[in-house]
């Protein structure tokens, strides 16, 4: 157990519905990060917060977004969804917003099916 | 812009062989470089880092040395069990600022008993 909680493991839904992912990082780490792993895209990050606020965005499409709340937990919310959308999505946690020294701790990740 | 490409796999080899993964990247300043590895069914966990040019990092007998001047960091073991069987990813971090980690595409190894 990396300390990196994800919810839900699994995910099956259909095109056009909307999901929400949630992450609660691991204890005393402040920022989280969401990646999307597919077959053909590989990890792809997403956007990081840092104590609530957005601190990094990435390859995140407009149909996605995220929050990071008060107790630091995250959420990353998928709409209008496709088929290409189907994926894991990986959450993780560092103590620090950036830095030589930043190392992520990864939850086991939710895998969604879009159908 | 900054990537990090790694050799494709699978990569199938025979337990107690020598393994190799090959890693390079493109950054601008020092990045810190990264191996990850990922087992079956779960999320990503660090193997092991380098900070700056010629360190080596080292963990469970895998090795890899940061090489400023062929900018790769590529990953050894000499000698691998059925239980290295995982996807390894190369990964940066560009520079003390930076937050942003990138991830090379994966390679998926399998070690034959």
């Amino acid at each position: 157990d990396s300390g990196v909680t994800q919810t839900p493991k699994h995910l099956i839904t259909a095109t056009g519905q909307r999901v929400t992912l949630r992450c609660s990082p691991r204890s005393g780490d402040l920022s989280v990060y969401w990646y999307q792993q597919s077959l053909d895209q590989g990890l792809q990050f997403l956007i990081q917060y840092y104590n609530g606020e957005e601190r990094a965005k990435g390859n995140i499409l407009e149909r996605f977004s995220a929050q990071q709340f008060p107790d630091l937990h995250s959420e990353l919310n998928l709409s209008s969804l496709e088929l290409g959308d189907s994926a894991l999505y990986f959450c993780a946690s560092s103590v620090a917003p950036g830095g030589r020294a930043n190392v992520l701790t990864f939850g086991a990740g939710s895998r969604l099916t879009v159908l | 812009g900054d990537s990090v490409t790694q050799m494709e796999g699978p990569v199938t080899l025979s337990e107690e062989a020598f393994l190799t993964i090959n890693c390079t990247y493109t950054a601008t300043g020092y990045p810190s470089l990264f191996w990850y590895v990922q087992y079956p069914g779960e999320g990503l966990q660090l193997l092991l880092k380098a900070t700056k040019a010629d360190d080596k990092g080292s963990n469970k007998g895998f090795e890899a040395t940061y090489r400023k001047e062929t900018t790769s960091f590529h990953l050894e073991k000499g000698s691998v069990q059925v239980s290295d069987s995982a996807v390894y990813f190369c990964a940066h971090l560009q520079d003390s600022s930076a937050s942003k980690i990138i991830f090379g595409s994966g390679t998926r190894l399998s070690i034959r008993p």
